[in-house]
């Protein structure tokens, strides 16, 4: 069965240094991913999402991810985080079959110091 | 483009009393949307997937009759929460997909800005 792991569920960093999420993913072949952000109180915006291809993938804000299938990850970078990147981070596994519903990981809580 | 609206924002409601809560998808057509529920600090879970013309699809575990889901047409859906209890108050949150994109983007999922439901 598909399953996505977050191992950390909060990071704290400082403003303006680098970030990078963790995302670890089961599939038996091919995954789509996705990297989603919530806000408090709010639904979720699409970040980015591998499909195929390339697998340094560029999305909003700022973020990049990159797929590496040997590691079965699909880690989020950010090179220089601002305080309005605080927010909750849910990486995501497209399931075949059925309605290919998204399986998502636990999330991870990212607090951003001044 | 690909716009989710979601209302009410926040619904408080009485014990026993029925909520509906509306989800559209503004500039797209979606012949399946997702309602999830969210308690504080955790993650989506799945309990219905709505599918336009026909019945939904509920997860293991959510009561049919307590949550009542409707996707009448390819643009609206709704999930109706039942005699209303307060173990009901939560984040509930949908998402559509639009159906006419290419085949990997058909995956992805455009999400409303969830409803508050608060039970007394």
């Amino acid at each position: 069965a598909q399953s996505v792991t977050q191992p950390d569920i909060h990071i704290t960093v400082s403003e303006g240094a680098s970030l990078e999420l963790r995302c670890n993913y089961s599939y038996g072949a091919t995954p789509y991913l996705f990297w989603y952000v919530q806000s408090p109180g709010q639904g979720l915006q699409l970040l980015l999402k591998y499909f195929s291809g390339d697998t340094l993938v560029q999305g909003i804000k700022g973020f990049e991810a990159e797929f590496k299938r040997s590691q079965s990850s699909f880690n989020l970078r950010k090179p220089s985080v601002h305080w309005s990147d605080a927010a909750e981070y849910f990486c995501a596994v497209g399931a075949t079959g059925g309605y290919n519903k998204l399986i998502f990981g636990a999330g991870t809580r990212l607090a951003v110091h001044p | 483009g690909a716009v989710v609206s979601q209302h009410p924002s926040w619904v408080i409601c009485k014990s026993g009393t029925s909520v509906k809560i509306e989800c559209r998808s503004l500039d797209f057509q979606a012949t399946t949307m997702f309602w999830y529920r969210q308690f504080p600090k955790q993650s989506l879970m799945l309990m219905a997937t709505s599918n336009e013309g026909s019945k939904a699809t509920y997860e293991q575990g959510v009561e049919k009759d307590k949550f009542l889901i409707n996707h009448a047409s390819l643009t609206l859906s709704t999930l109706t929460v039942t005699s209303a209890h307060p173990e009901d108050s939560s984040f509930y949150i949908c998402s559509a997909r639009d159906y006419q994109t290419a085949s990997g983007s058909y995956h992805i999922q455009y999400f409303g800005a969830g409803t508050r439901l608060s039970v007394l």
